[in-house]
């Protein structure tokens, strides 16, 4: 059974960073693309970003370009999505997916539970 | 202005049908495939339609999905309680070359 487990809730100042993880389970991690989609309070969803688990190669929308990292470790079958430079305005719940087949144009077919990242001063 | 365009809210008494349209572009819902998801708030957001109208594993047969040149549609018949809940279509933007979502639309069952 597919299940992608994501880290714990953040609070955070602004300015600093956010690293949030995800970890996937059954299923071959190499074999999906991981995207990242976030959703602000009242708002609807809005992608971030994939990686490519076989190459490590990464992908952003264009407002995350230069804050947003996406990593993976292979080894654990764990994605990881740091946003760097946080504003009040990137309190959000964080969401990671898998893609339904190798590519960056595969639909989302199974998703982690959210991260609360909240940014305070 | 968003790349594509659902209405805020859609509404019915159980048993009847409810339409969500998604509007778009050449770019995206024109050449590219339209996907459904459903979201509940606090739970994690779940792929109900694929392809158009390809329906995800265990979504019942009443959730239907079409395109028309540049507008897609989410159909939702015999109305039931538990599909209150918010609906999001989704596509690739050849333009921009990233994944867009629907501003969301919230299905209300009176």
């Amino acid at each position: 059974q597919v299940h992608l487990v994501q880290s714990g809730a953040e609070m955070k100042r602004p300015g600093t960073s956010v690293k949030v993880s995800c970890k996937t389970s059954g299923y071959p991690f190499n074999a999906f693309y991981i995207y990242w989609v976030r959703q602000a309070p009242g708002q609807g969803l809005e992608y971030m970003g994939w990686i490519n688990p076989v190459s490590g190669a990464t992908d952003s929308a264009a407002k995350f370009h230069g804050r947003l990292t996406v990593t993976r470790d292979t080894s654990s079958g764990t994605a990881y999505m740091e946003l760097k430079n946080l504003g009040s305005d990137d309190t959000a719940v964080y969401f990671c997916a898998k893609g339904a087949w190798f590519g960056s144009k595969a639909w989302f077919d199974y998703w982690g539970q959210g991260s609360l990242v909240t940014v305070s001063s | 202005q968003s790349v594509l365009t659902q209405p805020p809210s859609a509404s019915g008494t159980p048993g009847q049908t409810v339409t969500i349209s998604c509007s778009g572009s050449h770019a995206n819902i024109g050449t590219n495939y339209v996907h459904w998801y459903q979201h509940v708030p606090g739970t994690a957001p779940r792929l109900f339609i694929h392809r158009f109208n390809q329906r995800a594993s265990g979504v019942p047969e009443r959730f239907s999905g079409s395109r028309s040149g540049t507008s897609a549609t989410l159909t939702i018949s015999g109305l039931r309680s538990e599909d209150e809940a918010d609906y999001y279509c989704s596509a690739w933007d050849d333009s921009q070359r990233s994944w867009f979502f629907g501003g969301g639309t919230k299905v209300a069952v009176l």
